[in-house]
């Protein structure tokens, strides 16, 4: 089945410990993209990626890695986690083709309290 | 700058009847890509329907309809014979041709279907 598959689903966490959101997609895609979503605010993205070891920053990148070693992995990573960050997540990856839209994961809500 | 704007936070339709969501858009360039997203209480994004700035034709998928209205730039997603398991958030998102890799959404409308 195509998915884009995230773990956690849920995460509560400590200010200022080391976290990671994996992310994997079984179906090639090229561009990979991490957003937050955020009540009233909908959803923003983090940074984006559009192969391998290629990434770039999105609208609120403040407090967020990426990488992009693998094709079909991209993991957020929050080095020092603080309590704005507490959101729900979404990965998501989509064809170079036009006219595809964005397969997202199933969502990581993280709490940093 | 380029903008999406979802004026209904919240609609309620009775079950069987068509709903029209509000997506109107602010951009000077040409070239863009419009999408409805939705997500039901559990949380996942499901891609509804895609509309590019240059389709002749609107958009089309089952029982979702994109109302392009491109000189009043709007996108407006209608829904016929709502059922119950619509019941969902809804997000209007663009594609910008300055912004080819990264999706631009609106702040949503929670759609509830009445029985």
């Amino acid at each position: 089945e195509a998915q884009v598959t995230q773990n956690p689903r849920y995460l509560i966490t400590v200010t200022g410990k080391k976290l990671t959101v994996t992310c994997s997609q079984n179906m090639n895609h090229e561009y990979m993209s991490w957003y937050r979503q955020d009540p009233g605010l909908g959803l923003r993205q983090i940074y984006y990626s559009m192969n391998v070891e290629v990434t770039d920053k999105g609208d609120v990148p403040e407090g967020y890695k990426v990488s992009r070693k693998e094709k079909r992995n991209f993991p957020l990573i929050l080095e020092s986690p603080s309590p704005n960050q507490t959101s729900l997540y979404f990965c998501a990856s989509r064809s170079v083709r036009e006219g595809y839209g964005y397969t997202f994961g199933s969502g990581t809500r993280l709490t940093v309290v | 700058a380029q903008k999406i704007t979802q004026t209904q936070p919240g609609m309620f339709v009775q079950e069987k009847e068509a709903v029209t969501l509000d997506c109107t858009y602010d951009t000077s360039d040409p070239s863009y890509g419009l999408f409805w997203y939705k997500q039901p209480s559990s949380g996942e994004m499901i891609f509804l329907i895609y509309q590019g700035s240059y389709d002749q034709q609107n958009a089309t998928e089952g029982r979702y309809s994109l109302n392009f209205q491109k000189a009043r730039k709007s996108a407006n997603l209608v829904i016929s014979a709502s059922q119950l398991g619509d019941s969902a958030m809804y997000f209007c998102a663009m594609r910008f041709s300055g912004s080819a890799r990264q999706l631009t959404f609106g702040s949503g409308t929670q759609l509830t279907v009445l029985p």
